[in-house]
């Protein structure tokens, strides 16, 4: 089945750095990916949809100046967190759909995610 | 406004009894349902779907009841096992639009 593999799975770094996560699709072409934000006890919050080659599409409410995204390939899009502080800290998740399989399930798989601490 | 509502926050059963996670939607263009299981600093893992035909969808274990009438949707677990508890996010799709995702339920299968 698909995989989508997301590193690093945990980071911790100081207020101010940037911090950069890699999502990448493994055994399959994704021509969408997508970043989700989690809060404790609260559901997954879209961030952004970024297509291969083209601009990330931000959510209502997410910057994107603090929240790069980047799909250069059809297998690798990254988000950095730029200028980070303590209330970035979260856990990450993104997801791929690969292409022909946007109307099934298989076609939207998750990442492991990452648990960003900022201190 | 939440199109996506799971009103239990968490659930607590025995093993061998039988879990139902509920699910709530507002959007009557909803056409396809899924069920993901999430376990601590993982990612989300598909479970079984339902499409917006059907009422009812069964896979071992695990079988997904959908009344459209009242846009309700509900994940059974028979026999419930320690191995299930995890948090549960009901999700709806319009489509090939992304799915929205419910807050999640949390399962707590005790020995």
């Amino acid at each position: 089945g698909a995989v989508v593999s997301q590193h690093p799975s945990w980071v911790i770094c100081k207020s101010g750095t940037s911090v950069k996560i890699e999502c990448r699709s493994l055994d399959f072409q994704a021509t969408t990916m997508f970043w989700y934000r989690q809060f404790p006890k609260q559901s997954l919050m879209l961030m952004a949809t970024s297509n291969e080659g083209s601009k990330a599409t931000y959510e209502q409410g997410v910057e994107k100046d603090k929240f790069l995204i980047n799909h250069a390939s059809l297998t690798l899009s990254t988000l950095t967190v730029t200028s980070a502080h303590p209330e970035d800290s979260s856990f990450y998740i993104c997801s791929a759909q690969s292409r022909g399989q946007e109307e099934s399930h298989y076609g939207y798989t998750f990442g492991s995610g990452t648990r960003l601490t900022v201190v | 406004d939440q199109q996506v509502k799971q009103n239990s926050p968490s659930l607590s059963v025995q093993e061998g009894r039988i879990s139902i996670l509920n699910c709530d939607y507002t959007n009557s263009m909803f056409d396809y349902f899924l069920w993901y299981k999430k376990y601590p600093a993982e990612g989300p893992t598909f479970l079984i779907s339902i499409s917006s035909i059907k009422d009812k969808n069964e896979d071992g274990r695990f079988t997904v009841f959908l009344n459209k009438s009242a846009k309700h949707l509900s994940l059974h677990i028979v026999p419930s096992q320690p191995g299930d508890s995890a948090v549960y996010f009901c999700a709806a799709r319009r489509g090939s639009y992304i799915p929205t995702f419910g807050r999640g339920t949390s399962l707590i299968v005790h020995p």
